[in-house]
């Protein structure tokens, strides 16, 4: 268990709508990052962090951003959420897990439903 | 072309069978990942590997880095080993991940 939460867990919102969801580690953890996992397309990187108030797109950043104010916590919006943003999101730090190099442990994921 | 590619998409063994699942790559990677989601469940990292082989119970996984290529065997398996499993690789300077779509497997009893 790498000590992270993700809130909400579910959301159903408005087409329109601005939503934040918010990822919350407990072990200082330096990267962290944010993926969306579609059907027929995996998980896909959206946004990632490697330290507060250092961030970088990932392959599918348009429409959304972060912000990294505190170690702690990363958050993920939707500025205007449109229907295609609807998803399961799943956030996950990295923790270096011997010779092998960085590992990476997810969150439990946020179902967002968008109307 | 995908830079992950798994095979099969979907597999369905009866119980007790020897399970193999294939991921194949197309760039430098530093380790390789394996992972499972069970149904409306959360990512369950299984393995990181950069070489030879890693075992875990009844779980072997396996990377030939000339070949590009690694596997996820199951062993024995069981009606709870039903997920998906997914392989993703580690590449590039930021160390970012690249998965697979996903092996759906289900064991029946």
């Amino acid at each position: 268990d790498a000590g992270i939460t993700q809130s909400p867990r579910h959301k159903v919102t408005e087409t329109g709508t601005p939503v934040t969801l918010r990822c919350h580690q407990t072990e200082n953890h330096r990267y962290m990052y944010w993926y969306r996992q579609d059907p027929g397309h995996g998980l896909r990187l959206i946004h990632y962090s490697y330290g507060v108030k250092d961030t970088d797109k990932g392959e599918v950043s348009d429409g959304y951003s972060v912000s990294r104010s505190k170690t702690e916590d990363f958050l993920l919006t939707l500025e205007s959420a449109t229907s295609s943003q609807t998803s399961v999101y799943f956030c996950a730090i990295s923790e270096l897990s011997g010779r092998a190099g960085y590992e990476q442990f997810f969150g439990p994921g946020t179902r967002l439903t968008v109307l | 072309k995908n830079e992950v590619e798994q095979s099969p998409q979907n597999l369905t063994a009866q119980e007790g069978e020897f399970i193999t699942i294939n991921c194949s790559y197309s760039v430098g990677i530093s380790a390789l990942h394996w992972l499972q989601q069970h149904p409306g469940g959360g990512i369950v990292s299984l393995f990181m590997l950069s070489s030879g082989k890693k075992k875990h119970g009844r779980l072997i996984a396996t990377i030939n880095i000339q070949e590009k290529h690694s596997s996820l065997h199951i062993t024995a398996s069981h009606p709870r080993d039903s997920a998906v499993y997914i392989c993703a690789v580690m590449s590039g300077s930021q160390g970012n991940l690249i998965f697979g779509k996903g092996t759906k497997l289900s064991v029946k009893p």
